[in-house]
């Protein structure tokens, strides 16, 4: 059964056109973060959100927004895709516990190509 | 300096074979310490924590090495189905809690018949 679950899979955007990718999470997480990966690259934290607090990376550049309406769902916002953000995008969810916070679960990502 | 370095290899063993894979890190402040194993085009999956007195799962053995900053994943028996590529994983203090997990960009094996 899917926890972590990203739509669509595979999306195809045209350059300078918006975008949206979305996760959703059955797993009742309160921390849920965005990843950029691109091949043969590490995955790259873009953000996160701890409960509604939302906490942008330093070089996350401003393309590139986040929303998490409900702890169920967060999406990915990019206003103007470049070339440059084809990649994997990877959603991933972890937990508060005693002590600190669990590792983190991902979804299978959604791979973008821009055109 | 990366925070995480790996060899990216690929390192290429026949069935059956013991391959060891180093990495280095560079915040000697870290504190957690991860090996995912991420299959092509998939996304990372959790293959282990490593623990300060070193753990074992199967064929599947971890080390940390906290003065030389270094992390180590064995695998014993190879499997074809081991090949993959293995990220080295890890949470640096100072995170604000946040669990931020910092990547290496991941060795890959490739185990042949």
């Amino acid at each position: 059964d899917a926890m972590v679950i990203q739509n669509p899979r595979y999306q195809v955007t045209q350059f300078g056109k918006p975008v949206t990718l979305s996760c959703s999470q059955t797993l009742n997480h309160n921390v849920m973060y965005w990843y950029q990966q691109k091949s043969s690259q590490a995955p790259k934290l873009l953000f996160h959100y701890y409960d509604k607090d939302f906490n942008n990376e330093a070089d996350t550049p401003d393309n590139f927004q986040s929303r998490r309406p409900n702890t169920s769902f967060c999406f990915l916002d990019i206003r103007s895709p470049g070339l440059g953000d084809a990649a994997m995008y990877l959603c991933a969810t972890s937990r508060e516990v005693a002590g600190g916070l669990e590792t983190q679960y991902f979804g299978p990502g959604t791979r973008l190509l821009v055109l | 300096r990366k925070e995480v370095e790996q060899d990216p290899g690929p390192f290429n063993v026949p069935e059956g074979a013991t391959v060891a894979f180093n990495c280095t890190y560079s915040n000697s402040a870290s504190q957690s310490f991860f090996w995912y194993r991420q299959d092509c085009r998939k996304e990372p999956k959790l293959l282990m924590s490593v623990y300060s007195s070193g753990n074992e799962d199967g064929r599947f053995t971890a080390q940390l090495n906290r003065a030389s900053q270094y992390i180590s994943l064995l695998i014993r028996d190879s499997k074809l189905s081991d090949s993959a590529t293995y990220l080295c994983v890890v949470n640096p203090t100072g995170s604000g809690g946040y669990n931020k997990l910092i990547f290496g960009a991941g060795t890959r094996l490739a185990v042949h018949p």
